[in-house]
């Protein structure tokens, strides 16, 4: 398809252990994010890419997590030492790159952290 | 820095029936406005949005919403609701300068009554 894909959709980790979510946006979109999703919550702004350059990583929640886009298309999310709080879903979404062009996004990677 | 208020956590309405999700919004300037659905276990679908121009904007599926200013409103609207509607629904501002996130709103679940 031609939308906006997310893996795994699922993923369960015990606490302390490292985690990789990946992305892989519409072909064409230069502007990639990544959101979290806590349950019975609105998605929260996590950090915005635009081609490989990360210009705005001010959500990220503590040094454990990074993320990267390193040739501008597929991004990989990665938290270090997980901790029962950052159970959520983590939503990427991608646009064309103008400032309002609508962002899509993928179905998200649901993590559980036992 | 953008803020949203979606007042109504659940609504209820009964087929057929009209519906009208509030969204509030603070932003100094002129907003970049979004409605999202979201069923369960997916990821976010837009259903409209408002750059400019018109203040009545029309979407998918039947939807419509009116950009108030002066209320700083952006409701979300359909004459008549079908099973298929119910889900959650998010509503989204993006600012006009400076970062390109979106900051959303709680979500209203919307559950529709046979």
């Amino acid at each position: 398809g031609a939308g906006v894909s997310q893996s795994p959709r699922y993923k369960v980790a015990k606490r302390g252990q490292d985690v990789a979510l990946r992305c892989d946006p519409i072909s064409g979109h230069v502007s990639l994010f990544w959101y979290q999703q806590a349950l019975g919550q609105g998605p929260e702004f996590l950090t915005y890419f635009q081609n490989e350059a990360q210009l705005d990583k001010s959500g990220l929640p503590s040094d454990r997590f990074f993320a990267e886009r390193p040739e501008g298309s597929v991004s990989t999310l990665k938290i270090q030492r997980t901790q029962q709080e950052d159970s959520a879903v983590y939503l990427c979404a991608s646009s064309l790159g103008s400032r309002g062009q609508p962002q899509h996004f993928g179905d998200g990677t649901r993590l559980s952290i036992l | 820095a953008q803020s949203v208020t979606q007042p109504d956590i659940h609504i209820t309405v009964s087929e057929g029936a009209s519906l009208e999700l509030r969204c509030n919004y603070s932003y100094g300037a002129t907003p970049y406005l979004f409605w999202y659905v979201q069923s369960p276990g997916q990821g976010l679908q837009l259903l409209l949005k408002y750059f400019s121009g018109d203040t009545l904007v029309q979407g998918i599926k039947g939807f419509e919403a009116e950009f108030k200013r002066s209320q700083s409103s952006f409701n979300l609207r359909k004459p008549s609701v079908h099973w298929s509607d119910a889900a959650e629904y998010f509503c989204a501002v993006g600012a006009s300068q400076g970062a390109q996130k979106l900051v959303f709103g709680q979500g209203t679940r919307l559950t529709i009554n046979p």
